[in-house]
């Protein structure tokens, strides 16, 4: 079947404009994910959705960046005022219930993102 | 606080030599521990995973990984190295608690294969 999704694939915008990154998780998870990969933090967790609520966003880096989930499907990962060391890859996960040995977490393709 | 340590940044090996990238944790409980491998422009992959019991897990593509509590590691081996191999390689913990459900990465480890 088909597998995570995300939009665009890459992005490049002039600093300080808004940007949107979408994550289309698979069909029936409903755990998902944002992670952010970049040369100088590595690959960091963002923000945990479980259906439309965020029981843990502790990984958002400031108040500029923002997620939701809406129909416990899709999620739009939105920044606010992008600064150059918004420049990474945006990674997107789901997963349906986690249980024990079934739980992996299941990767999108990523959005590039590059602010000048 | 959690942590997961990848000590090699970058390994080159011969193709149908032997490989061992190395993975170091911390975390106060038996861990959940993942590897992923990561092509270039890709996505990760999932290669192998442990949650509990046999402490010697077989993954894909012939990789295996051995958890050993008592050095805190979970070290990924495979006997002979294809050129299709050459990749980034990440060890992550999972965090599950019913607050949060989350995977701390290491940094990763470049493998390059030579013919």
């Amino acid at each position: 079947g088909a597998g995570v999704s995300q939009s665009p694939s890459n992005k490049v915008t002039e600093k300080g404009k808004d940007v949107e990154l979408r994550c289309d998780p698979i069909s029936g998870h409903t755990a998902l994910y944002w992670y952010r990969q970049s040369l100088g933090q590595g690959l960091e967790f963002l923000i945990y959705f479980q259906g439309n609520s965020a029981p843990d966003k502790s990984g958002l880096p400031s108040d500029r960046f923002s997620a939701e989930r809406t129909g416990g499907s899709v999620s739009t990962l939105t920044i606010q005022r992008t600064q150059q060391e918004d420049s990474a890859v945006y990674l997107c996960a789901s997963t349906y219930p986690p249980t024990g040995a079934d739980y992996e977490q299941y990767f999108g393709p990523g959005t590039r993102l590059t602010v000048t | 606080a959690q942590s997961v340590t990848q000590p090699d940044i970058h390994i080159t090996v011969s193709e149908g030599a032997s490989l061992e990238l190395r993975c170091n944790y911390s975390y106060g409980a038996t861990p959940y521990l993942f590897w992923y491998v990561q092509s270039p422009g890709q996505g990760l992959q999932l290669l192998l995973k442990y949650f509990s019991g046999d402490t010697l897990v077989q993954g894909i593509k012939g990789f295996e990984a051995e958890f050993k509590r008592s050095q805190s590691s979970f070290n990924l081996r495979k006997p002979s190295v294809h050129w299709s191999d050459a990749a980034e390689y990440f060890c992550a913990v999972g965090l599950l608690s019913y607050n949060t459900d989350k995977l701390i990465f290491g940094t990763g480890t470049r493998l390059q294969v030579f013919p």
